[in-house]
């Protein structure tokens, strides 16, 4: 699976427009993005994923540039609930699904 | 529905003893993940089940650690002897198939201290 680089860590105000970036440039043509959470004491949380197209669910949206060597995780209105680590994880599509987690970003959405 | 059930919460050993623990995935999930997750870093995937039997099993210490699904539903992960460095949280997650629809659910972790 191709690896994936994220900022430590990043601020947010409450209510404004969470924008959290991935650089995964060594990504195949196969390859899907993955977000998951994970929430202080708690197990990680699926957000989204992606192949080509951006894509948008009740939690968040995704962007993936168009030569697919980057993402970004939008989550339109931020709250306090959102401080989290979240990972991008890239995988190769297809059967025996597991995921290779790296170190995250930590988002603090600040009130 | 009901999610991934753990148990238990927290574990204090002392080093060479042995731990186990347990794991009730999601009704209808036929893969069942064990991580190990170290303070500060991202999980790292132990040992993973498809049904009762084993897909994948690389990255687990096998002189120390084993797991097993029993008729495809819990598992129980198992430490014999545990070391310091086993000091982690231990999460289990479940996922209706093995493909990439399928996002992975995860329980809430045990978190073993070995002194």
């Amino acid at each position: 699976d191709a690896k994936t680089t994220q900022p430590p860590s990043m601020d947010c105000a409450e209510g404004r427009a969470a924008n959290l970036p991935c650089n995964h440039s060594t990504i195949s043509g196969n390859e899907y993005v993955y977000w998951y959470r994970q929430i202080h004491s708690q197990g990680p949380q699926y957000i989204i994923h992606g192949l080509k197209n951006n894509e948008t669910n009740e939690m968040a949206s995704l962007i993936i540039t168009e030569d697919r060597k980057s993402s970004t995780l939008i989550l339109p209105h931020a709250t306090l609930r959102d401080t989290a680590v979240y990972y991008c994880i890239v995988r190769v599509g297809g059967s025996n699904y597991k995921l290779t987690f790296g170190k995250g970003t930590l988002l603090t959405v600040n009130p | 529905e009901a999610g991934v059930a753990q148990s238990p919460r927290y574990k204090i050993i002392e080093k060479r003893q042995s731990v186990a623990f347990w794991c009730n995935p999601i009704s209808g999930h036929a893969t069942l993940y064990w991580y190990q997750q170290i303070l500060g870093q991202g999980p790292k995937l132990l040992i993973q089940f498809q049904n009762n039997g084993v897909v994948d099993d690389s990255q687990l210490p096998k002189d120390r650690f084993s797991a097993e699904r029993l008729k495809g539903v819990d598992s129980t992960l198992k430490i014999q002897p545990a070391k310091l460095e086993d000091s982690a949280v231990y999460l289990c997650a479940s996922s209706l198939g093995s493909g990439r629809e399928s996002p992975l659910h995860f329980g809430n972790g045990t978190r073993l201290t070995v002194t």
